[in-house]
């Protein structure tokens, strides 16, 4: 079974510039979810969908940050302009939400790490 | 969201078995102890998770204390490849049967000597 897929792997830009990520999930999950990993800490959850609408973006800062999820498949997460803070790994996750289910695995894909100078 | 706290580090032999503490004084009885794990440049994955009993399956055992204030992840037999950083995580369950987001914090960074 294919794994969530992430592009690109790295990105380097300048302070101010645009950025793009892109995501695939895992065929037939539902459900995305895009977190930010700082350097020594946890991923922090930025958004979650479910298909195609949003379930929860009350950590997106989006003044800055946007993502979407056309057909409930793919999806993108854009930052603009960044700022130096925003060096991060930018992960992507899927899952299969079961209703009453404690499992509902999570599964990631391998991140892009984002460097802004 | 209830909170769990990890050594920051913890080191092991290569074959020998590692005993991963997690505190969650705060758990509420809908809170499953779910265990991820972060191989270098990886994203996380799963490892394990329970209620009150404890666990096993292929990876790792979960042990769980009465009063489930603690638990503690148990690597059998410690391989090179488990050096990772491991997050427990307490996920509620809701009565309406969705489940809580993943909330990580900065986990326990595991050291495995050849």
């Amino acid at each position: 079974e294919a794994g969530v897929a992430q592009s690109p792997r790295y990105k380097i830009i300048e302070k101010r510039q645009s950025v793009a990520f892109w995501c695939n999930p895992i065929s037939g999950h539902a459900t995305l979810y895009w977190y930010q990993q700082i350097l020594g800490q946890g991923p922090k959850l930025l958004i979650q969908f479910q298909n195609n609408g949003v379930v929860d973006d009350s950590q997106l800062p989006k003044d800055r940050f946007s993502a979407e999820r056309l057909k409930g498949v793919d999806s993108t997460l854009k930052i603009q302009p960044a700022k130096l803070e925003d060096s991060a790994v930018y992960l992507c996750a899927s899952s299969v939400e079961v209703a009453g289910s404690s499992y509902n695995e999570q599964f990631f894909g391998p991140g892009t790490r984002l460097t802004v100078l | 969201d209830a909170k769990t706290t990890q050594p920051n580090s913890m080191e092991s032999n290569e074959e020998e078995p590692v005993h991963l503490p997690c505190n969650h004084s705060t758990i509420s009885g809908t809170d499953y102890i779910h265990w991820y794990r972060q191989l270098p440049s990886q994203g996380p994955e799963y490892v394990i998770h329970g209620l009150t009993s404890n666990v096993n399956n292929r990876m790792a055992s979960l042990a769980i204390a009465e009063d489930r204030k603690s638990s503690t992840l148990i690597l059998h037999r410690a391989t090179l490849r488990d050096a990772a950083v491991y997050y427990c995580i307490l996920r509620v369950l809701h009565y309406g049967g969705s489940q809580g987001n993943l909330i990580f914090g900065k986990g326990t960074k595991l050291s495995v000597k050849p």
